[in-house]
C-alpha cells in the first residue's frame, strides 16, 4: 500500500534560517510526489511536484523538493525562511492503485512556524 | 468560477441531524474530489466524480454517507444521521482533466463540521 510519512507535526526557524520538512513515502510503484502549502484560512495548494522528470524540483515561493529513491525521500526545502512561510505543509502522493485518477494520499501535515 | 467555492464555511449540528455541504468546481473542471480532514490529520479521500459519474466511492466512511453531481459541475456530499466522529474539515477540489494523475488539484477553503 502507498503511503506518506512526515516527521515533525511542527517545525520552528528564525527568519532567515534554512527550512527542511521531511517526507518519506512509500509505493510499490514509481510515485508521483507533491507537496501542497495550507496558509490559515485558505484551501490548500500545490507548492510543487515531481512526476518523474528532473529529480529536483523547483516551486513557488523559493522551495524546492529532490526525490531520491534511495531513501524513498522527498524532502522540501527553503534556503531562507520569511514571516509569510509560516504555514501548513502536505507532502501527497498519487494513488495509483486505487486508479489512475489523480486521487492523492496525504501525511499528517506539518506547520512552519518562523520567529523574527 | 474562478476558484472552487464551497458552502457552508462552517457548520454546526446535533448529533443525528442530516447535513449537506456544497461545492461549485472551477468551470469546465471535468473531476471533481471530495476529502475528509480530521484534526491533527491530513485530507483522506472520500469519493471523486468526472463529470457527473462517480467511478469511486470506497473512501466513504459508511452509507450515511452520500455525494452526487447530477448535471457534472455543482457536487453536494450529504451526511445521515450525523454522529460527533464525523466532525471534521471537508475538502473539496477539483481538476482540468479526467484520469490524470499528475495534475494539480485546485482546492476550495473547505467546509468546517462539527457535530454536537
Amino acid at each position: 500500500a502507498q503511503s506518506v510519512t512526515q516527521l515533525g507535526s511542527h517545525v520552528s526557524v528564525s527568519e532567515g534560517a534554512l527550512v527542511l520538512l521531511r517526507c518519506n513515502y512509500s509505493s510499490s510503484v514509481p510515485p508521483y510526489l507533491f507537496w501542497y502549502v495550507q496558509y490559515p484560512n485558505q484551501g490548500l495548494q500545490l507548492l510543487l511536484k515531481y512526476t518523474s522528470a528532473a529529480t529536483l524540483v523547483k516551486g513557488i515561493n523559493g522551495f524546492e523538493a529532490e526525490f531520491k529513491k534511495s531513501e524513498t525521500s522527498f524532502h522540501l526545502t527553503k534556503p531562507s525562511a520569511h514571516m509569510s512561510d509560516a504555514a501548513e505543509y502536505f507532502c501527497a502522493v498519487s494513488d495509483v492503485i486505487r486508479g489512475s485518477q489523480g486521487n492523492l494520499i496525504f501525511g499528517k501535515g506539518t506547520k512552519l512556524s518562523v520567529k523574527p | 468560477g474562478a476558484g472552487v467555492s464551497q458552502s457552508p464555511r462552517y457548520k454546526v449540528t446535533k448529533r443525528g441531524q442530516d447535513v449537506t455541504l456544497r461545492c461549485d468546481p472551477i468551470s469546465s473542471h471535468a473531476t471533481l474530489y471530495w476529502y475528509q480532514q480530521a484534526l491533527g490529520q491530513g485530507p483522506e479521500f472520500l469519493t471523486y466524480f468526472n463529470y457527473e459519474a462517480q467511478p469511486d466511492k470506497s473512501g466513504l466512511p459508511s452509507d450515511r454517507f452520500s455525494a452526487e453531481r447530477p448535471e457534472g459541475s455543482i457536487s453536494t456530499l450529504t451526511i445521515q444521521r450525523t454522529e460527533q466522529r464525523d466532525s471534521a474539515m471537508y475538502r473539496c477540489a477539483s481538476t482540468l482533466l479526467s484520469g490524470d494523475n499528475t495534475g494539480e488539484l485546485f482546492f476550495g477553503e473547505g467546509s468546517r463540521l462539527t457535530v454536537l
